[in-house]
């Protein structure tokens, strides 16, 4: 049971590069989201799904793009990075029940935009 | 909208000593509270979790309790261990959807 994966744990681009971010989890939960991480901001909410080929926007989607086709995978697409996107990036999935909401947690990937 | 403030840091304590990280929150409904702990270079794990008033979310000797009347879940460990040390984040969920406070970062020296 590996939980939740994600993919690279580190990348490096320049301004105007477009890359995809990869999520999977293996618990079948129906919530899945992807927060970013900035020095004393706490984790913000960039997009999260209830399900598949459902996608909500969060607190800042801004320059991010996501799809759900299937219930395991949740990939975040930068389309033209720009160096204010630079922070890591986190995964999380949960079940949409009250006994099932608590969210598990990818180990990060730590994006740097030049 | 929902909102969580955490007591701002960081904390610094000496090894047995007691540890409070005040929390108070904002929402709408009734959320189920979080506290999440984050050791360097790792992501986020649960620590413990309350889903209604009263509720008392306690593991590895800490404690939080869900207070409705003072929006608040203050999180409490009666004698901290260098292991402690890490960045710990109270946060709400509702709907599905958790909001953060910023963290707490905790520094426990021997």
């Amino acid at each position: 049971n590996a939980g939740v994966t994600q993919t690279p744990k580190f990348q490096v681009l320049k301004t105007g590069q477009s890359m995809t971010l990869q999520c999977a989890q293996d618990m079948n939960h129906e919530y899945m989201s992807w927060y970013r991480q900035d020095p004393g901001m706490g984790l913000r909410l960039i997009h999260y799904s209830v399900g598949a080929g459902i996608t909500d926007q969060g607190e800042v989607p801004n320059g991010y793009n996501v799809s759900r086709s299937t219930t395991e995978d949740f990939p975040l697409r930068l389309l033209s990075a720009a160096p204010s996107q630079t922070s890591v990036y986190f995964c999380a999935s949960s079940g949409l029940a009250v006994s099932t909401d608590t969210q598990y947690f990818g180990p990060g990937t730590r994006l740097t935009v030049l | 909208g929902d909102s969580v403030t955490q007591m701002e840091g960081p904390v610094t304590l000496s090894e047995e000593a007691f540890l409070t990280i005040n929390c108070t929150y904002t929402a709408t409904g009734y959320p189920s509270l979080f506290w999440y702990v984050q050791y360097p270079g790792e992501g986020l794990q649960l620590l413990l979790k309350a889903t209604k008033a009263d509720d008392k979310g306690s593991n590895k000797g800490f404690e939080a309790t869900y207070r409705k009347e003072t929006t608040s879940f203050h999180l409490e460990k009666g004698s901290v261990q260098v292991s402690d040390s890490a960045v710990y984040f109270c946060a709400l969920s509702s709907y599905g959807k958790l909001t953060f406070g910023q963290g707490t970062i905790l520094t426990v020296h021997p």
